[in-house]
Formats: structure tokens, C-alpha cells, sequence
């Protein structure tokens, strides 16, 4: 059984340009979130995607944004990339929208913006 | 607004030694979950338990314990008898029903066990 899975691992990309990034969740999850962690901090929460729409953004700007697709995956974009969107982005997916179900996470995805 | 507490930095002990992570959180919600979860140096967070705000009973595993007190927003962690390989940032994280799928972190306990 397959856990989440993210893809690339390391990515590195300069001021201005524009990132995606790509999530499979754990088998038999619907839902997929986004989150960001600098480093020496805990993850923040960016966004949520159920049904292929975003249900919950976190204080992000609009910079971010996503998609999911029918088979549950998803992406993360960030356009016109600040020096401070260098972090560890994480996926983690959930079998349920439902309050309170348990996030497992993928490996992240490491972005450097020089 | 949700908040997560971790006030201990780092902690180093050496093996075998008893170690407790300390968590703090606030919620206005009354219903609300609470999690810990380990990130080794490979960076993935493991989920290591989830307990609801309904079930104050403290929980062992193995060498892990939990002890939730609802009197003073904690869930403390403890390990014991730690080993090396128990060396890692642990986070505790809090999830509102009110906001599912929303889980707001601590900055996390970065714990080093030294043979």
C-alpha cells in the first residue's frame, strides 16, 4: 500500500520564476493539504483540496494556488517566487474531509529560490 | 484562533534516559483533536497518535505515553527509556472540527539522544 508520494524532491528555481509541485495521496484518500515549513518552524497550512476544489486556505497569498484532479492527486503553483517561498512543502492527504481525521505525509518537496 | 505551544526548543539526554516533550495549546472550539508527529533528518512527519478532546485517558505505547490534561490545554509526550534512534524534531498539532483538515503546528522539539 502506497503512501503519499511527492514529486519532485529537491527543486531549485530562481526570483520571479514560477513552480509546480505534485502530490499522489495515500490510497483510498480523497483529501489532499498543502503545507509549508520553513526551516527550524512547524508546517503552515496553505490550502485543502475535497472534490476537486479548494475547501480551506490558510494565510497565504494568492501567489499559491492549486488544483486536484479526479484521481485524488494534486499540484501546488507558485507564481513570481519570492526568496522567502524557500522551504519544505508537504503534502499530506486524509480518507475523509471529515474534522479531526488523521494527515499522513509524503516526503516534501524541497524548493530553493535563489 | 488556534495556537500550538511548544516551548522546549531542543532537549538532549543520553540513552536510557526519560524524556517529556511539553505541548500547550488554545482553542475556543469544543471539540478539537490533538496529534504528535516525529520528522527524522529525512524530513517526512510520522504520525505517531490522535486523541479527541472527549478522551481524557492518557495512552501507552511501547515506551511512548501520552498524558492529556484538559485543565491545562496540555498533551505532553513522554518516552522512556529513550534511544538513539529516537534522535528527531517532534511536532504537536491541533485540529478544530470546525476547520476540517486544518491542523496548526507547534514549532516543534528538536530531541537528541547520545549514546
Amino acid at each position: 500500500d502506497a503512501g503519499v508520494t511527492q514529486s519532485p524532491t529537491h527543486l531549485i528555481k530562481t526570483r520571479g520564476q514560477q513552480v509546480t509541485l505534485r502530490c499522489s495521496p495515500k490510497s483510498g484518500h480523497d483529501t489532499v493539504s498543502w503545507y509549508q515549513q520553513a526551516l527550524g518552524q512547524g508546517p503552515q497550512f496553505i490550502f485543502q483540496y475535497y472534490e476537486e476544489e479548494e475547501r480551506q486556505r490558510g494565510n497565504f497569498p494568492d501567489r499559491f494556488s492549486g488544483h486536484q484532479f479526479p484521481n485524488y492527486s494534486s499540484e501546488l503553483n507558485v507564481n513570481a517566487l519570492l526568496l522567502g517561498d524557500s522551504a519544505l512543502y508537504l503534502c499530506a492527504s486524509s480518507p475523509t474531509l471529515a474534522g479531526g481525521e488523521t494527515q499522513y505525509f509524503g516526503p516534501g518537496t524541497r524548493l530553493l529560490v535563489l | 484562533a488556534q495556537k500550538v505551544t511548544q516551548a522546549q526548543t531542543e532537549i538532549s539526554v543520553v540513552e536510557k534516559e526519560d524524556v517529556t516533550l511539553d505541548c500547550v495549546y488554545e482553542t475556543r472550539d469544543t471539540t478539537y483533536y490533538l496529534f504528535w508527529y516525529k520528522q527524522p533528518p529525512s524530513g517526512e512527519l510520522v504520525f505517531l497518535i490522535r486523541r479527541n478532546s472527549f478522551d481524557e485517558q492518557n495512552e501507552i505505547s511501547g515506551r511512548y505515553s501520552w498524558n492529556f490534561q484538559k485543565s491545562t490545554s496540555s498533551f505532553n509526550f513522554t518516552i522512556t527509556a529513550s534511544q538513539v534512534v529516537d534522535s528527531a524534531v517532534y511536532f504537536c498539532a491541533l485540529s478544530e472540527a470546525d476547520n476540517a483538515g486544518k491542523s496548526t503546528f507547534g514549532d516543534g522539539t528538536t530531541l537528541t539522544v547520545k549514546p
